[in-house]
C-alpha cells in the first residue's frame, strides 16, 4: 500500500520551454504532497508543500512563479517548471503523505523525474 | 535553522560486517526520525522510522534514538554488497522532513 506514481521518469527539454511533472497517490488519499529537488551528490531539498485545495507553501529561495504547483485533488499534484533553464536540470522527487497512514509513517516517495534542460 | 547532520563518507565495510551510520539533529521539537536508502539515480526508499528513545530492530537493521543527545543511528548487520548506497537520515513531523546530506556506504565482497 501507499504507492506514489510519478511521471515522466525523465525528460529533456529545450531552454525556455515548460515541463509538467505529475505525482499521483495510487491507493490512498494524500492529504499533503511535497516536492523535492536533488542536485548530484547533494541531499533532497524541499521546494514546496501542498495541501489539497489550497495554495502551496514554498521554501525560502524557491520561485513560486517559476515552479507552479497544483494540488487539485487528493490523489494528484503537478509541478510545472516554467521557462526552464539549464540550471533547472535536476532530479525532482515528489512524496505524498496522509494522516490515515498512521503515526510515524513517513511520506512515500515517487520514483523521481530526471529533468535535463538543453 | 533546523539541521540534520551526517558524515558524507564513504563508509567502507567488508561483506558480513556491521555498518554503523550516525546522524545528529538540531531541532529538539522533531518527533520522528527516518532512515532512507537511496541508490544512485533512484528516489529514496524507507528503511526504518523511530520515534521513541531506545532501539528498534527490523531484520538486519537496528535504529537507535537518543533524544537527550539528539542522536540517531542505523546499524546494518551482516552487510551485503547490495547494501551499498547512500543512506539519508531525516527528522521532523508529519508536515515536513529535514534531510541530512546522506552517508555513502560501500560494502566490499
Amino acid at each position: 500500500g501507499a504507492v506514489v506514481s510519478q511521471h515522466p521518469s525523465w525528460v529533456i527539454c529545450k531552454s525556455g520551454t515548460s515541463v509538467k511533472i505529475e505525482c499521483r497517490s495510487l491507493d490512498f488519499q494524500a492529504t499533503t504532497m511535497f516536492w523535492y529537488r536533488q542536485f548530484p551528490k547533494q541531499s533532497l531539498m524541499l521546494m514546496a508543500t501542498s495541501n489539497e485545495g489550497s495554495k502551496a507553501t514554498y521554501e525560502q529561495g524557491v520561485e513560486k512563479d517559476k515552479f507552479l504547483i497544483n494540488h487539485a485533488s487528493l490523489t494528484l499534484s503537478t509541478l510545472t517548471v516554467t521557462s526552464a533553464h539549464p540550471e533547472d536540470s535536476s532530479f525532482y522527487i515528489c512524496s505524498a503523505n496522509s494522516l490515515k497512514l498512521g503515526q510515524g509513517r513517513s511520506a512515500t516517495f515517487g520514483s523521481g523525474t530526471r529533468l535535463t534542460v538543453v | 535553522q533546523k539541521e540534520v547532520e551526517q558524515n558524507s563518507g564513504p563508509l567502507s565495510v567488508p561483506e558480513g560486517a556491521i555498518a554503523s551510520l550516525n546522524c545528529t539533529y538540531s531541532d529538539r521539537g522533531s518527533q520522528s526520525f527516518f532512515w532512507y536508502r537511496q541508490y544512485s539515480g533512484k528516489s529514496p526508499e524507507l528503511i526504518m522510522f523511530i520515534y521513541s528513545n531506545g532501539d528498534k530492530e527490523d531484520g538486519r537493521f537496528t535504529a537507535q534514538l537518543n533524544k537527550a543527545s539528539q542522536y540517531v543511528s542505523l546499524l546494518i548487520r551482516d552487510s551485503q554488497p547490495s547494501d551499498s548506497a547512500t543512506y539519508l537520515c531525516a527528522g521532523g513531523g508529519f508536515q515536513k522532513l529535514v534531510f541530512g546530506t546522506g552517508t555513502r556506504l560501500l560494502v566490499s565482497p
